[in-house]
């Protein structure tokens, strides 16, 4: 079976500019969360999706933002991009909500 | 309240030793704490993970001792292979929040041949 995939791989953009990364769930897993993890830090939580609807949401500005579609894959969306917002943005996904949860390889995002 | 503590920062150990994390937390709310193990490159895996309702787990190799008390749980991992360097991350979650963990910052290992 195949794992959490996300895409692209690595990004690079410029400060101000908008992202949007993507993720797709193991198969039958109907939530979704994603993760920010800075170089040398632990992951950070930012948004959980359980069938479509947000159910919890990290300490982060609202230029993040973040959707589930009718299949349960989703994407981040980054606005007005910050140097600060470089990071290893992971997707991870469980069946249910106390089911547990597998990481995806993440999406390097780079801004310069 | 929301903070995970984890020490250390790095650890060297020699190939068959016993490699020894510490994580730490806060809120009492919590009742669900895995540990994850991360490759450069790659996301984190699951090892493996722990209720309050025990106070030790192990699968193979891998052993979560969890003092409730204390609020404090830890890693042991047994006769450590040079395969086990990695980082490894403690986290903490409620269960009925849907599992948005708190990670601490991270132990690299480094396992010598």
């Amino acid at each position: 079976d195949a794992g959490v995939t996300q895409s692209p791989t690595h990004l690079i953009k410029t400060r101000g500019q908008h992202v949007t990364l993507r993720c797709s769930p193991i198969s039958g897993h109907k939530s979704v969360s994603w993760y920010q993890q800075v170089l040398g830090q632990g992951p950070q939580f930012i948004f959980q999706y359980y069938e479509k609807e947000e159910r919890g949401r990290g300490n982060f500005p609202d230029r993040f933002s973040a959707r589930q579609f009718p299949n349960y894959s989703s994407e981040l969306n980054v606005n007005a991009l910050l140097l600060g917002d470089s990071a290893l943005y992971l997707c991870a996904s469980n069946q249910g909500l106390m089911d547990t949860q597998y990481f995806g390889p993440g999406t390097r995002l780079t801004v310069l | 309240q929301q903070q995970v503590k984890q020490s250390p920062q790095s650890l060297i150990v020699q190939k068959g030793g016993i490699s020894i994390i510490n994580c730490a937390y806060e809120n009492t709310a919590f009742d669900y704490f895995p540990w994850y193990q991360q490759f450069p490159g790659k996301g984190p895996a699951l090892l493996i993970a722990i209720r309050p309702d025990v106070s030790e787990k192990k699968e193979g190799r891998f052993t979560i001792s969890f003092n409730k008390s204390a609020k404090q749980f830890s890693l042991h991992i047994m006769d450590s292979q040079p395969g086990d360097s990695a980082t490894y991350f403690c986290a903490a979650s409620r269960l009925d929040y849907g599992q948005n963990f708190v990670f601490g910052p991270g132990t690299r290992l480094s396992v010598l041949p």
